[in-house]
């Protein structure tokens, strides 16, 4: 079965650099999460997006934006990178039936390194 | 913000014998609870979605209970093999809003 591709699997950045991370959605999801892992923290809870309209926002920081497009597939933009947003980024995504209920798959990660 | 809390943090058993684990959640707006497994250098794998109070739901070798009024969640796993060796994972979530708020997990490890 299909799953959630993201891209690329690993990034190595600058200090004050930009990144853009991708993901795409299990085919006929309608729904995409954003979520950071730092090292040795839980996963927080960064964006989500439903039908292309942000439906949640949690702790995302100004510098970061994202956007889900008419082919369901998201990007979470990141600039003046800073040391502290090394992390795993992961995606996920969902079919919406009962928000709040609806399982998330998860991707396999991003992992964002910055110098 | 919910304060999530799972216990132990990490376990250790022998194959075959049958573990439990427990996840703690404010009971208040309660919405629905999530469970995760998750292996090392892998993506967090769906193990269960649970709303209602009493709640029972089972996966193969793998069950869990759920109780809204108190707000804990119970993870069972019957007749442990290694390859159950992961990071367990809950995620309440309230008020309908579809984002997970992880607890710290629980480390299992499966020992031959």
């Amino acid at each position: 079965a299909a799953g959630v591709i993201q891209s690329p699997r690993h990034l190595i950045k600058e200090k004050r650099e930009t990144a853009t991370l991708k993901c795409y959605p299990i085919p006929r999801h309608d729904t995409v999460y954003w979520y950071q892992q730092g090292p040795g923290q839980d996963p927080q809870f960064l964006i989500s997006f439903y039908e292309k309209m942000q439906s949640d926002k949690g702790s995302i920081p100004d510098r970061f934006s994202a956007q889900q497009f008419s082919d369901y597939h998201s990007e979470l933009n990141m600039s003046s990178l800073e040391l502290g947003d090394s992390a795993l980024y992961f995606c996920a995504s969902s079919h919406r039936m009962t928000p709040g209920a609806d399982t998330q798959y998860f991707g396999p990660g991003t992992r964002l390194t910055v110098l | 913000i919910l304060n999530v809390e799972q216990s132990p943090q990490s376990l250790h058993v022998q194959e075959g014998d049958s573990t439990n684990f427990t996840c703690s959640f404010p009971s208040s707006n309660f919405y629905a609870l999530h469970w995760y497994r998750w292996e090392t250098a892998k993506s967090p794998e769906a193990l269960f979605v649970m709303t209602l109070n009493g709640d029972e739901k089972k996966k193969g070798r793998i069950s869990a209970t759920l109780n809204t009024k108190e707000g804990y969640s119970y993870l069972y796993i019957k007749g442990s093999q290694p390859e159950d060796s992961a990071t367990y994972l809950c995620a309440p979530v309230s008020g309908g809003y579809n984002k997970l708020i992880f607890g710290a997990g629980t480390r299992l490890a499966v020992h031959p």
